[in-house]
């Protein structure tokens, strides 16, 4: 399966700065995402990026708030923009290496907002 | 639309017993169907899948799932418990196509009493 480099691991921010988060995949994938994990929560998706166009994202999340970027089949980040003590979460990327094999995930990073 | 829910978002056992996680689906397309752990500030690892093939499944660590389609249900389960099982466990689900992206049960934390 696919191996995923994400960076950083965590990261204190201050309140209004913006952090971007790195993906490296070991392999080109078509379909990336980005999920968010709150304190004690599950997963949500933030957004599915392909390579080559817009990504898109799910309810509740903004191009302005998450901006994404995809510039090649390996690769990908993710901003969080103008940040506020309840962006604080785990981001993690995830792919699919092949049809019908499991989603890799990155080690996620862990962000805290003060 | 696709999505999962697990029943019981805390379960003890003792060690050596039995292991049931309950995981139920809804989806409108032929279903893929994950189990995923996380253990403590640690990212998600895969523990099996399902993707139209047998019914019953066999991960790693011990585990299996069995893809009930009359119960819509991906129960979890484990023969005998082990202190390094306890963990957060999760049911995810995805489809083909446009929607590969996966839905994320709430989680079950899992705890094993010696």
């Amino acid at each position: 399966s696919a191996v995923i480099s994400q960076k950083p691991s965590r990261d204190i921010c201050q309140r209004g700065t913006s952090l971007t988060i790195q993906c490296q995949v070991d392999s080109q994938v078509t379909m990336m995402f980005w999920y968010r994990q709150q304190p004690g929560q599950s997963l949500t998706l933030i957004a599915t990026a392909n390579q080559g166009s817009e990504a898109t994202y799910e309810s509740g999340f903004v191009i302005d708030k998450f901006p994404i970027s995809r510039p090649n089949l390996t690769f990908s980040t993710l901003t969080v923009s103008n940040m506020s003590p309840e962006d604080s979460s785990i981001y993690l990327c995830s792919v699919i290496p092949r049809r019908g094999q499991g989603y890799t995930f990155g080690s996620g990073t862990r962000l805290t907002v003060v | 639309a696709q999505s999962v829910t697990q029943l019981g978002s805390h379960v003890s056992v003792s060690e050596g017993a039995l292991v049931l996680l309950r995981c139920n689906y809804s989806s409108s397309v032929p279903p893929y169907l994950f189990w995923y752990v996380q253990y403590p500030n640690q990212g998600l690892q895969l523990l099996l899948k399902y993707t139209s093939a047998a019914t019953l499944v066999k991960g790693i660590n011990g585990f299996e799932a069995e893809f009930k389609k009359s119960e819509t249900s991906f129960h979890l389960t484990k023969p005998s418990a082990h202190m390094s099982d306890a963990a957060e466990y999760f049911c995810a689900v995805s489809g083909p196509g446009s929607a590969r992206q996966l839905t994320f049960g709430s989680g079950t934390q899992l705890t094993v009493l010696p």
